[in-house]
């Protein structure tokens, strides 16, 4: 049983569109991240989260600890956005999400 | 500021045969992770190190896997004998300590393909 598991596994979307990615786990958690992995492996780390909202451009995550949910959203996507947008929980540990594969097209 | 170094970039070996994969974390940096990346999944931690020291390597499998942090800067993980089931990349990550708070640093991978 995965501890976090991601939705959707893959989306695709036209430039302009709003983008909702969503991450739920199982277990109570001290923090939450977000991160964004290009092809070709490197990995950047977008945002962390233990309550609330954050916004950083167009992106913005929320997080709801009693409903072991967090949102990442993407206003105005472009397809430099593109990429895979993975969740991890950490409890004494990051725990990874298998990732959702964003793809922007013109 | 200079990003975590990692070589090999690419290696293709046989099943049976050895490899080792170098990290270079940010200079600083007290803790270092080797996660293992295998296609269309996320990664998955195989150790941590905090300075020279082990703080979780439950999910290394020891029987073939071997890393070691020399003198709590540079770091090698090894695979001996190498299974076709560890063709992944192997990412190394770091960060300033080692709190749920601290932002890592992942280096560019190593793409490990087994034949």
């Amino acid at each position: 049983k995965n501890e976090v598991e991601q939705s959707p596994q893959n989306l695709t979307a036209q430039e302009g569109e709003f983008i909702t990615i969503n991450c739920s786990y199982s277990v109570g958690i001290s923090a939450l991240h977000w991160l964004q992995q290009h092809p070709g492996g490197g990995i950047v780390s977008l945002f962390m989260l233990s309550s609330g909202k954050k916004k950083h451009g167009r992106l913005i995550a929320t997080i709801n600890i009693q409903e072991k949910h967090s949102s990442l959203h993407i206003t105005a996507s472009h397809p430099r956005d593109s990429a895979v947008y993975i969740c991890a929980v950490y409890f004494g540990k990051l725990v990874f999400g298998q990732g959702t594969r964003l793809t922007i097209n013109p | 500021e200079a990003g975590v170094a990692q070589s090999p970039r690419y290696k293709i070996i046989e099943k049976r045969q050895s490899v080792a994969f170098w990290c270079n974390p940010i200079s600083g940096h007290a803790t270092l992770y080797w996660y293992q990346q295998i296609l269309g999944q996320g990664p998955k931690l195989l150790i941590q190190f905090q300075n020279n020291g082990v703080v979780d390597d439950s999910q290394l499998p020891k029987d073939r896997f071997s890393a070691e942090r020399l003198k709590g800067v540079d770091s090698t993980l090894k695979i001996q004998p190498a299974k076709l089931e560890d063709s992944a990349v192997y990412l190394c990550a770091s960060s300033l300590g080692d709190l749920s708070s601290d932002t890592q640093y992942f280096g560019p991978g190593t793409r490990l393909t087994v034949l």
